[in-house]
């Protein structure tokens, strides 16, 4: 079953800590993405990655930053975290191909307190 | 760049019931419209979407239109049904080849036995 998983589920983090979200996909996917989610609002995008090493700036990257050294791997870093990056981040992948439909993961529920 | 604009958002229909979630868009250049559904605590969902090149596409109870004149897409739900209950997301894209998805904020469909 394709699927899109990530880690961990639920996190909190103080003020000031680094944070490290780790997102894998068994689709061996190009194109990879976070996303934020917040209530009563959309899903914002973060950072895409079109394939290891080739990433670029979604339209919220200030705070964050990725890392994707495998293609079947895409980690999101909060660099000393914020409590305004409370937020639930969902990571999604998409491959190449007319028909094709993005993937998306459970999500990662972050308090930053 | 691209703004997706969801229309309502709350909904609440009884069950057998038809629901309508409405989508306008910004950038003539989309040509790619999926909808997630999103149940409580979960992730998204890919339901249903349709592309540029027709104007209705149906997939058993679910129904898109696309009117790309007035840049507005929608999606019907025919004899809804308690299971129907979540929130709905549109979403808008250039094109499966350039990847970037920008979100609607969502509706929270309510079925009401």
């Amino acid at each position: 079953d394709m699927k899109v998983t990530q880690m961990p589920r639920y996190l909190i983090k103080r003020m000031g800590e680094n944070v490290l979200l780790e997102c894998g996909q068994d689709m061996s996917h190009e194109t990879m993405y976070w996303y934020r989610q917040d209530p009563g609002l959309g899903l914002q995008l973060i950072y895409i990655s079109y394939d290891v090493d080739s990433n670029s700036e979604g339209d919220i990257p200030k705070g964050y930053r990725v890392s994707r050294k495998k293609r079947e791997h895409f980690s999101l870093i909060l660099d000393s975290a914020k409590t305004n990056q409370t937020s639930v981040y969902f990571c999604a992948s998409r491959g190449t191909g007319g028909n094709s439909d993005y993937t998306f993961g459970s999500g990662t529920r972050l308090l930053v307190i | 760049g691209e703004k997706v604009e969801q229309h309502e958002s709350t909904l609440s229909v009884r069950e057998g019931d038809s629901a309508v979630i409405n989508c306008t868009y910004t950038d003539t250049a989309s040509s790619y419209f999926p909808w997630y559904k999103q149940e409580a605590g979960k992730g998204l969902h890919f339901v249903i979407d349709i592309r540029s090149n027709v104007d209705r596409k149906q997939s058993q109870r679910l129904i898109v239109l696309l009117d790309k004149k007035a840049k507005r897409f929608s999606l019907h739900i025919t004899a809804t049904q308690p299971e129907d209950s979540a929130i709905y997301f549109c979403a808008a894209s250039r094109g499966t080849n350039t990847g970037k998805l920008t979100f609607g904020d969502g509706t929270v469909l309510t079925v009401k036995p």
